[in-house]
């Protein structure tokens, strides 16, 4: 059974870097990975999106090693405001979405 | 920016009413998606669609069914609603694919209440 798995809850500082891992078993060829923030009473907010190798964007990296079986979304220097759930999506043109359950974050002061 | 609109952010109906949700996007998508998010469950597909008219059953279609009559509209309707479809309705689009190509962009959410 294809799952994507992150940890259900992670604690940081203001200022520190922060890093979620994302385990995909059974990637296929034309899966990208695709991470989204959420706050609460809103609908999740696609954040960056990676299929190999690292990409960067103005809020956060994604590191994705080559045999593709986990990802890493990195938050560098996070503030209160990054409080949210994090979510990691696996998916392709074959029409079928595997999303994590969700990795609460909690920044504290 | 991509906005994608839900009619309502809170709906609550009795056990048996049928339920219409409409999603409308401004940004010329091709794909539109319904989900429903529960605690400890994250989100679930359940249908979608990638062109008008067309759509596709997700991973718990049953209770469920959609029309896509314009390309910007997609509507999910409960025939018959039950307490156990009392959940938060999110609704989204993409440009092309289904994970690939900038993602998708979500709606801010319907929480419906069957009493």
């Amino acid at each position: 059974l294809a799952k994507t798995t992150q940890p259900i809850s992670m604690d940081s500082y203001e200022g520190q870097e922060v890093n979620i891992t994302c385990s995909h078993n059974n990637i296929a060829t034309n899966d990208y990975i695709t991470w989204y923030q959420q706050f609460p009473s809103q609908g999740p907010r696609f954040i960056i999106q990676g299929y190999k190798t690292k990409v960067t964007n103005e809020v956060a990296s994604l590191f994705i090693p080559a045999d593709r079986k986990s990802s890493t979304l990195s938050l560098p220097r996070v503030s209160l405001s990054d409080t949210a759930v994090y979510y990691c999506l696996k998916g392709g043109n074959n029409r079928k979405l595997i999303w994590g359950l969700g990795t609460s974050l909690a920044v504290n002061p | 920016d991509v906005k994608v609109t839900q009619s309502s952010r809170y709906l609550v109906k009795r056990t048996g009413e049928k339920v219409f949700l409409e999603c409308v996007q401004d940004m010329d998508h091709e794909n539109m998606f319904w989900y429903r998010q529960d605690p400890g469950l994250g989100l679930r597909l359940i249908y979608f669609s990638y062109d008008v008219k067309m759509k596709e059953k997700g991973d718990i279609p049953e209770g469920y069914s959609v029309s896509r009559e314009k390309k910007e509209r997609f509507s999910l309707i409960l025939e018959s609603a039950s307490t156990n479809q009392t959940s938060m309705y999110l609704c989204a689009s993409s440009r092309t694919g289904f994970g690939t190509s900038g993602g998708q962009y979500f709606g801010p959410g319907t929480r419906l209440t069957v009493t």
